[in-house]
């Protein structure tokens, strides 16, 4: 099972928003609504951020929303901070009782 | 709160064995499974394998398969991974995870442990 597509690098000024795809196949994240998305700052755990799609975890801000198009989950940040500045990792369930990451993607706040 | 809390990394020689523990607190561990998931140094997340809430099924990645085994001790609330025939490409942070139910999704992590394979 191959790894999630994920733009190596994304970056925006503070106050604008942007997105973060995350590409599979019709097997894959065509096939389930069991897309999550998780933060991570450099030497530190991952942090849930979505999951199924387009949920958040208590805690997380309304600022983070997640959709999927096809074979395509997306994250989207809006009113970007500097404090959002991380690495972003997508994940699937694929089928056959696995889960698949992304390659994870850098946002840089400007 | 949830806490999960990773130990024995360190380094082993190729094909030695080395086992992971997970203490986890916070939450009725029999209600929930599991997984694990590691980071190489530098690269991205990979999923290792899961444990589910029964304690009996257990899924891993091909890479591993035949070479790691999940477990958990209830009475101590502990989480296990057995990681036998280690090989270079293993070397990783590895972290504890748990499930977030129906979601395949790792609601919480642990700071996680690190595994060193080099002669």
């Amino acid at each position: 099972q191959s790894a999630l597509t994920q733009p190596a690098s994304v970056s925006g000024s503070p106050g604008q928003s942007i997105t973060i795809s995350c590409t599979g196949t019709s097997s894959d994240v065509g096939s389930y609504n069991l897309v999550s998305w998780y933060q991570q700052y450099p030497g530190k755990a991952p942090k849930l951020m979505i999951y199924d799609v387009t949920k958040r975890p208590s805690g997380v801000s309304n600022r983070f929303s997640g959709s999927k198009s096809g074979n395509t989950a997306s994250l989207t940040i809006s009113g970007l901070q500097a404090d959002d500045e991380a690495d972003y990792y997508c994940c699937s369930y694929v089928g056959r009782n696995l889960v698949v990451f992304g390659g994870g993607t850098q946002l840089t706040v400007l | 709160q949830v806490q999960l809390v990773e130990s024995g990394g360190g380094v082993v020689q190729p094909g030695g064995s080395l086992r992971l523990s997970c203490a986890a607190s916070g939450f009725t561990f029999t209600n929930f499974g599991m997984h694990w998931v590691r980071q190489a140094p530098g690269k991205g997340l990979e999923w290792v394998g899961h444990i589910r809430y029964e304690g009996i099924t257990k899924y891993y990645v091909d890479s591993v398969k035949g070479r790691f085994t999940i477990s958990r001790d209830i009475s101590q609330n502990t989480l296990y991974l057995q990681m036998n025939s280690l090989r270079p490409e293993d070397t990783a942070v590895y972290f504890c995870t748990k499930d977030l139910s129906g979601t395949w999704a790792s609601e919480y992590w642990g700071q996680g442990t690190l595994v060193t394979v080099s002669s």
